[in-house]
C-alpha cells in the first residue's frame, strides 16, 4: 500500500495568515493526490484533485501543487470557517490511502 | 446534485455481522463512470477505505486486504443504493462509517456518517 504522510500534524494560526500542510507518499503518485477538509461531526469534503485543480464551489484561496512524491495545500489567507482538519489521499492505486490529518487551530 | 443517505444499527455484536446502507439520490448505482465505496474512520486508524462496487458492462468489486476475508460490497439496482456486509466484527471496527461516490478515484460525494459501536 501508498503510504501518506502529512506534517505537521496540527498547527495554530490567525485569521488572515497564510497556512501551508504538506504530504508526502512513500512511492511516487505522479499528480494523484487529493485534499479534503473535514469539520468535527461532518464528511471530510473534496478541496482539490489531482494536485491542484479546484472542486467546483471551493473557494480560491484554497490551492495544491505537487508531482511525484511530494505535494503542498496552501490555503492563501484564513477565514474562520477554515479551522478544520485537513487530509490528503492519493488515487493512484488501490488500495485509496489517506494522510493522518493536519488540524488547523486558532 | 447526488446525495447520498446512510441507513443502519449504529451498535452491533462482537461476532456478529456489521449490516449499512447507502441510498443514492441524483445519480444511478449503475453510473458507469464513477464507483461507490464505503469508507470508515475511527482515532486508531484515521480514515480507512474499506472498498467499492462499480459498473462497467459488468459488476465489479475491488476491497482492501486488511477487510477482504469479512466484507462484501454490493449494489440493488432496484432501489439504486448499495450496502455494506462487514462480518465478524471486534471492537476494533468500531469506527463512523461513510459511504462515499468516487469519479476518477476523488471522492467528490459523501453520506452523513454512522457511528457503529461493537460491543456486547
Amino acid at each position: 500500500d501508498i503510504q501518506m504522510t502529512q506534517s505537521p500534524s496540527s498547527l495554530s494560526a490567525s485569521v488572515g495568515d497564510r497556512v501551508t500542510i504538506t504530504c508526502r507518499a512513500s512511492h511516487s503518485i505522479s499528480r494523484s493526490l487529493g485534499w479534503y477538509q473535514q469539520k468535527p461531526g461532518k464528511a471530510p469534503k473534496l478541496l482539490i484533485y489531482a494536485a491542484s485543480s479546484l472542486q467546483s464551489g471551493v473557494p480560491s484561496r484554497f490551492s495544491g501543487s505537487g508531482s511525484g512524491t511530494d505535494f503542498t495545500l496552501t490555503i492563501s489567507s484564513l477565514q474562520p470557517e477554515d479551522f478544520a482538519t485537513y487530509y490528503c489521499q492519493q488515487s493512484y492505486t488501490s488500495p485509496r490511502t489517506f494522510g493522518e490529518g493536519t488540524k488547523v487551530e486558532i | 446534485q447526488v446525495q447520498l443517505q446512510q441507513s443502519g444499527p449504529g451498535l452491533a455484536k462482537p461476532s456478529q455481522t456489521l449490516s449499512l446502507t447507502c441510498a443514492i439520490s441524483g445519480d444511478s448505482v449503475s453510473n458507469n463512470i464513477v464507483a461507490w465505496n464505503w469508507i470508515r474512520q475511527s482515532p486508531s486508524r484515521g480514515l480507512e477505505w474499506l472498498g467499492r462496487t462499480y459498473y462497467k458492462s459488468k459488476w465489479y468489486n475491488d476491497y482492501t486486504v486488511s477487510v477482504k476475508s469479512r466484507v462484501t460490497i454490493n449494489p440493488d439496482t432496484s432501489k439504486n443504493q448499495f450496502s455494506l456486509q462487514l462480518n465478524s466484527v471486534t471492537p476494533e471496527d468500531t469506527a463512523v462509517y461513510y459511504c462515499a461516490r468516487s469519479s476518477s478515484g476523488w471522492f467528490d460525494a459523501w453520506g452523513q456518517g454512522t457511528l457503529v459501536t461493537v460491543s456486547s
